[in-house]
């Protein structure tokens, strides 16, 4: 019944490592989102994607990229992670075009050693 | 952009009260003003939203109010129990619709 799954649940890296989160979903949603939350903070987004347009927040770092290379999957990719990247990392769907639900996924905590 | 202010950030209550919790926004073109809830190491999930088009609505012990010319939402929560224990974040709709700002959130403890 997962409608937005995202793997691996746990990460852990090595401080400057790319390292690459995936989340896919069942629900067929035109919108995916990347959002990272640290510890009691709200969820910050880093981007989305509204089908194929891709939609980059002005304060995102560069070290942060996304793929979406079809409907279903949404791919983070940390270039060279620093010790400030560990964190949440929750990915979203909502269907597009009009205020609508997001779904979110269980999330990927990233450990940077 | 939208900005969304939350408060308080922490709360506590006793088994059975009540509990408020009043979100402002910014952005007079936000429509759509969801509140989700997330317990400790899990993902947010939607408990209730409104729409501009409506001042109140309400599921079971959980009601929302929208002033919108006041710019401010509020979430209710009656009867509370200790499972309503968790972070309550308010957002808000960019115009589009496809973006979310998040409230700061706010701990909820409910005392048994």
């Amino acid at each position: 019944d997962a409608m937005v799954i995202q793997n691996p649940r746990y990460q852990v890296t090595q401080f400057g490592k790319p390292v690459t989160l995936s989340c896919s979903q069942t629900l067929n949603h035109n919108v995916m989102y990347w959002y990272q939350q640290k510890s009691s903070q709200a969820p910050k987004l880093l981007f989305h994607y509204y089908d194929k347009d891709f939609n980059n927040e002005a304060d995102t770092p560069d070290n942060f990229q996304s793929r979406r290379p079809n409907t279903s999957f949404c791919f983070l990719d940390i270039r060279s992670p620093g010790l400030g990247d560990a964190a949440m990392y929750l990915c979203a769907t909502s269907r597009g075009g009009y205020p609508y639900e997001q779904y979110f996924g269980p999330g990927t905590r990233l450990t940077v050693t | 952009g939208e900005n969304v202010e939350q408060h308080p950030s922490t709360l506590s209550v006793q088994e059975g009260d009540s509990a408020v919790i009043k979100c402002t926004y910014s952005d007079s073109a936000s429509n759509y003003f969801p509140w989700y809830k997330q317990e400790l190491g899990k993902r947010p999930q939607l408990i209730i939203d409104i729409r501009s088009n409506v001042g109140e609505k309400k599921d079971q012990r959980i009601a929302v109010t929208l002033n919108k010319t006041a710019k401010h939402f509020s979430l209710h929560i009656t009867e509370t129990q200790p499972e309503d224990s968790a972070v309550y974040f308010c957002a808000a709709s960019s115009g589009s619709g496809d973006k979310l700002t998040f409230g700061t959130g706010t701990r909820l403890a409910v005392r048994p």
